[in-house]
């Protein structure tokens, strides 16, 4: 099956490191991707992993991925008010379409 | 930097018409797609299209929907009788190849009354 999860909502204080996690049901997924979604504005992608990978790092960003577990997280170290925003993960697999299948959405509040 | 267009920013329309939405995929992308997302909600895919033809469609995408690729450039997406339900962000996407980044548009809101 087909579904991804994240908790709804996490609140962090700048300057501190923020995590958000993501789970997934499908493991013949072969990319996981971040994307995020500022308020009224489009899907910008943040970041992706290859299922191969366990980690990832992108200057303030870090991604791992368990995959037994089927567990996805995003570490944003020194966590900026202009990080407030939702954030979800996806997934697409080597199949002929390639479309994406999104979590729920993690709401990063940022609060000084 | 490339970029998915999307337009209009934002539609309102009275239940039962018919509206287009439109998109401009970046230029040298081959695999298409649309994607909803009704407010508060995740986003869902509804169809992917490639060399002119739907390659796959979700439950979402039923008769009331269609896609088209009129002039090689525009990617648009038509709903015949829209209905309340049909509120929502719809977002276009590109990708070059399969495995590739998707490249999405800044969505067109519309809104059903």
């Amino acid at each position: 099956g087909e579904d991804v999860e994240q908790s709804l909502f996490l609140s962090v204080r700048e300057g501190d490191s923020s995590v958000i996690n993501c789970t997934y049901t499908d493991s013949s997924s072969t990319y996981l991707y971040w994307y995020k979604q500022e308020p009224g504005a489009g899907l910008q992608l943040l970041t992706y992993i290859f299922s191969n990978m366990d980690m990832k790092q992108d200057q303030r960003l870090t991604v791992l991925l368990n995959k037994k577990d089927k567990h996805l997280s995003l570490r944003i170290a020194d966590t900026q008010t202009g990080d407030s925003a939702i954030y979800f993960c996806a997934e697409s697999k080597r199949d002929n379409t390639d479309k994406l299948i999104f979590g729920t959405g993690t709401r990063l509040q940022v609060f000084p | 930097e490339p970029e998915v267009t999307q337009t209009p920013s934002h539609q309102v329309t009275q239940m039962g018409q018919e509206v287009i939405l439109r998109c401009v995929p970046i230029s040298n992308h081959l695999y298409f797609y649309w994607y909803r997302q009704i407010l508060g909600q995740k986003v869902e895919f509804l169809v992917s299209f490639y060399n002119n033809e739907i390659s796959e469609k979700s439950e979402i995408f039923d008769d009331q929907f269609s896609v088209e690729r009129p002039d090689g450039s525009n990617f648009t997406l038509k709903i015949r009788s829209t209905k309340l339900e049909d509120s929502a962000m719809y977002f276009c996407a590109s990708t070059g190849g399969l495995n590739t980044e998707a490249f999405f548009g800044q969505g067109t809101r519309l809104t059903v009354v």
